[in-house]
């Protein structure tokens, strides 16, 4: 399944680094999302948007920075975090109004 | 507050068993769930879903049960493989953002089956 892609898969900064991770959805959809998966966590929905406007922040430190350029794409630029930041970061794609996600393989993030 | 549960963090059955993974929620408010399937270093995949007006539905070895007077919903594997060996996420719908509808989810059971 490659209808969503994210890059890099692992990632490993120090708490001075900045750096951004990336999704593409090939799947035609409407709407992105950013969710954090932590261990033995629920999956916690982070930012979403919808026709490129972004229409939630789910109260996320001002360290991630969303980006979405187009309905295709969607970045997340990551700086000065904290270990606690390490954790599975997911990028899902939908149709507006769907209650159904599909989600990329995730990037592993480690802060050091 | 956690609306969406899953007390069970792990589950082990035997191949050819059946398999029963609960989920708990407390908003009334949630009209559609949804199972999502999660393998290691992949992210989750949709299983099998079912409407409020519902309290069941099947695909193939899947079922999902909703009990909505107790807030319960429940998915059966019958009979279980060892390729079901994942984590399995229960979600629940609620709410609007934007015409985006928000999905909350459960913090997973591991199901590993037993040859």
């Amino acid at each position: 399944e490659t209808g969503v892609t994210q890059t890099p898969r692992h990632l490993v900064m120090g708490m001075t680094n900045k750096k951004s991770l990336k999704c593409e959805q090939h799947l035609g959809h409407n709407a992105m999302y950013w969710y954090k998966q932590s261990a033995k966590k629920p999956l916690e929905l982070m930012f979403v948007y919808n026709f490129k406007e972004q229409t939630e922040n789910n109260s996320v430190p001002s360290r991630f920075s969303p980006e979405c350029p187009n309905s295709s794409h969607l970045f997340l630029h990551l700086h000065t975090l904290q270990p606690e930041d390490s954790a599975l970061y997911l990028c899902a794609s939908s149709q507006v109004g769907s209650g159904r996600r599909y989600f990329g393989p995730g990037t592993r993030l480690t802060v050091t | 507050d956690q609306q969406v549960k899953q007390n069970s963090p792990s589950l082990s059955v035997q191949e050819g068993r059946i398999s029963i993974l609960n989920c708990d929620y407390t908003n009334s408010m949630f009209d559609y769930f949804l199972w999502y399937k999660k393998y290691p270093a992949e992210g989750p995949t949709f299983l099998i879903s079912i409407s409020s007006i519902k309290d069941k539905n099947e695909d193939g070895r899947f079922t999902v049960f909703l009990n909505k007077s107790a807030k319960h919903l429940s998915l059966h594997i019958v009979p279980s493989q060892p390729g079901d060996s994942a984590v399995y996420f229960c979600a629940a719908r609620g709410g609007e953002i934007q015409g985006a509808q928000k999905l909350v989810f459960g913090q997973g059971t591991r199901l590993t089956i037993n040859p």
